[in-house]
């Protein structure tokens, strides 16, 4: 298995939802990563999971809340989300020296209305 | 992290050989080159990396001068499936830290 499979693939959710995204991947990667891209722009980095631990949290605002239960998933919780925030959200998998470049899933497309 | 600059936008014709450069002027002793190919609603695809010198694999080929600063990415006889945006990243990729730059939007034409 050499995927990174995201789920769902759309949410609209309302400005008081709460809701979850998920990732899952089989290829042993120990690294994992949320990434959030607006249309016409580059993706940009969330967070970062090292062997199931947040080693890097690029300021993100606390309605994002991410969560690693294992090696083969990731979480990212939604709370009290913006409008500003609808966006492509998508989840991404590298052996942890990065070397072989990183697997990403085809993402979630979220809509806040 | 070193910055990169490319073309924001390329046009070429199917069958053509297409070389995209990346400029990185302060690349690191650490860091490697990274290219990255997106579609329309979907995740980034890893392509190629490469150190230094020549990187070949069944879909393109990485060309690195000696002094890396700057990049080449070639993509051999495309058709119009290539049509895409093309990222060039540079970083160490053991600090777990990729960012993407502006990336070059390509369009194949028939």
């Amino acid at each position: 298995d050499t995927e990174v499979t995201q789920t769902p693939k759309h949410l609209v959710m309302g400005m008081t939802n709460k809701k979850s995204l998920k990732c899952e991947q089989h290829m042993g990667h120990r690294a994992m990563y949320w990434y959030k891209q607006k249309a016409k722009k580059p993706p940009e980095l969330m967070f970062v999971y090292s062997y199931e631990k947040l080693s890097i949290n690029e300021s993100v605002p606390s309605r994002f809340s991410p969560e690693c239960p294992n090696s083969s998933l990731l979480n990212l919780h939604l709370h009290a989300l913006q409008p500003e925030d609808s966006a492509l959200y998508l989840c991404a998998s590298s052996q942890v020296s990065g070397i072989y470049g990183y697997t990403f899933g085809s993402g979630t497309r979220l809509t806040v209305v | 992290l070193a910055k990169t600059t490319q073309p924001i936008s390329m046009d070429s014709y199917e069958g053509q050989e297409v070389n995209i450069t990346c400029s990185h002027n302060n690349i690191a002793t650490n860091d490697y080159i990274t290219w990255y190919q997106q579609f329309p609603s979907q995740g980034p695809r890893f392509i190629i990396q490469g150190y230094k010198t020549k990187v070949t694999n069944e879909v393109a080929s990485l060309f690195i001068p000696a002094d890396r600063k700057s990049s080449t990415l070639s993509l051999p006889r495309v058709s119009l499936s290539d049509t895409a945006v093309y990222y060039c990243l540079v970083g160490d990729p053991r600090a777990s830290k990729i960012i993407f730059g502006s990336g070059t939007r390509l369009s194949i034409r028939p």
